[in-house]
């Protein structure tokens, strides 16, 4: 089944403790990105990344970090957590020549 | 920048009656696609409007895409409740979707 898979779905951390979410996907999509989804502010984009080692900023990218080392991961990665990053975060892949996107289920954090 | 406005933030209807939202820009939009969110789910396409003027139907919902492609709209006649979630309308371009805030459809009870 052609999907977008994200690991934790959920996770409760703490501040200051490293974590990453991983976003794999299984249709060979060139474009990959990574959204947070918080209540009244709809979907905001943090980074995306065109192709294999191509990557680049969204709107609120402060605080986190990604890698496109293989066509199909696209791991967000919080150094130090803080709380205001406690989010429903959302990884999403489309080719690359279209523009609309398959999402993978979610990963709900709260940082403490 | 480029912003996608989405109204109403809320939508409180009674079963089998109708529900629209609208998105609006104050710049011509290159194409409108629209999303849809269950609760507790994520979004998923429901479809993408290109030409000015353009409507599109899917059983119940009815997409238009205005003639000065600067604004569209998403109509649900007889709102059931599989209709609850939250619809987004997005622009596309290479390198991102600009999202309007959503509109969340509530079912009375």
């Amino acid at each position: 089944e052609a999907q977008v898979t994200q690991n934790p779905r959920y996770l409760i951390t703490v501040t200051g403790k490293k974590l990453t979410v991983t976003c794999s996907q299984n249709m060979n999509h060139e474009y990959m990105s990574w959204y947070r989804q918080d209540p009244g502010l709809g979907l905001r984009q943090i980074y995306y990344s065109m192709n294999v080692e191509v990557t680049d900023k969204g709107d609120v990218p402060e605080g986190y970090k990604v890698s496109r080392k293989e066509k199909r991961n696209f791991p967000l990665i919080l150094e130090s957590p803080s709380p205001n990053q406690t989010s429903l975060y959302f990884c999403a892949s489309r080719p690359g020549g279209a523009n609309v996107l398959t999402f993978g289920a979610g990963s709900r954090l709260t940082v403490l | 920048g480029q912003q996608v406005m989405q109204i109403p933030q809320y939508q409180h209807v009674q079963e089998g009656e109708d529900f629209t939202t609208y998105c609006n820009s104050s710049t011509t939009l290159s194409n409108i696609q629209w999303y849809k969110q269950r609760p507790g789910g994520h979004p998923v396409f429901l479809i993408q409007l290109v030409k000015s003027g353009e409507v599109k139907k899917q059983k119940r919902l009815t997409f238009q895409f205005g003639e000065a492609k600067k604004n569209s709209s998403l109509h649900i006649t007889a709102t059931q409740t599989t209709d609850v979630g939250t619809y987004f309308c997005a622009e596309g371009s290479n390198y991102q979707l600009i999202w309007g805030a959503g509109t969340k459809l509530i079912i009375k009870p």
